[in-house]
């Protein structure tokens, strides 16, 4: 089955230092999605590629779509406490949109 | 507003016991689907359904079922076959022009 792994699992990083979270999927995807979530919460949508290439910004997050449409990557240029959270991937096959598989996450945690 | 209710936010429940989780959406969304998270662990799907009266298992179906028989409910049965339950339980959506994922808060289940 498809399967969607994010690295790194963790990531400590100081306030205002950059982090870059990947996403590789096993299966071609016909569109990327990232969700965050904070502790205790639920996911929530960040953004949507759908283009081979594509990449998008909002403020510091720059989010990337590979070639292939298989890989992707959230990129956050000087990082702030309210970026804490787990970071995830999800995309459905390419051949439809029943399911919707989510990557591992990546769990960021900014020091002050 | 619309959005997704998902009830009980907190369950208990003793071993070899049936427990019935509650997803409620107003969004008139087709798709809806079922994520079970452990600590520190990524969503994995458990069930989907694309229309009413008809769903799918996904990656972890095993000791779960779930119904489909109106478009806004998608309840998840935690069945006693289910031998590690303790988890928080995610529904969500898909749907609408953006055709992105919208959750529920959750409901985390304790057995004891």
């Amino acid at each position: 089955g498809q399967q969607v792994m994010q690295i790194p699992q963790y990531q400590h990083v100081q306030e205002g230092e950059d982090f870059t979270t990947y996403c590789n999927s096993s299966t071609t995807l016909s569109n990327i999605q990232w969700y965050k979530q904070r502790p205790g919460g639920h996911p929530v949508f960040l953004i949507q590629l759908v283009k081979s290439g594509e990449v998008k910004k909002q403020k510091r997050l720059t989010f990337q779509f590979g070639e292939a449409k298989k890989n992707s990557s959230l990129h956050i240029t000087a990082t702030q406490t309210t970026d804490v959270g787990t970071y995830f991937c999800a995309g459905p096959y390419s051949g439809g949109y029943q399911k919707v598989t989510f990557g591992t996450g990546t769990k960021l945690q900014v020091i002050p | 507003d619309g959005g997704i209710t998902q009830s009980p936010k907190y369950l208990f429940r003793k071993e070899g016991q049936n427990v019935t989780l509650s997803c409620e959406q107003n969004l008139n969304h087709d798709a809806m689907y079922w994520y079970r998270q452990d600590p520190g662990q990524g969503l994995r799907l458990i069930y989907y359904s694309q229309i009413v009266n008809d769903f799918q298992k996904g990656d972890i179906a095993e000791g779960y079922s779930v119904s489909r028989e109106k478009k806004e409910s998608f309840p998840l049965t935690v069945t006693s076959a289910q031998k590690n339950p303790t988890a928080f339980y995610l529904c969500a959506s898909w749907g609408g022009g953006a055709n992105v994922l919208t959750f529920g808060a959750g409901s985390r289940l304790t057995v004891l």
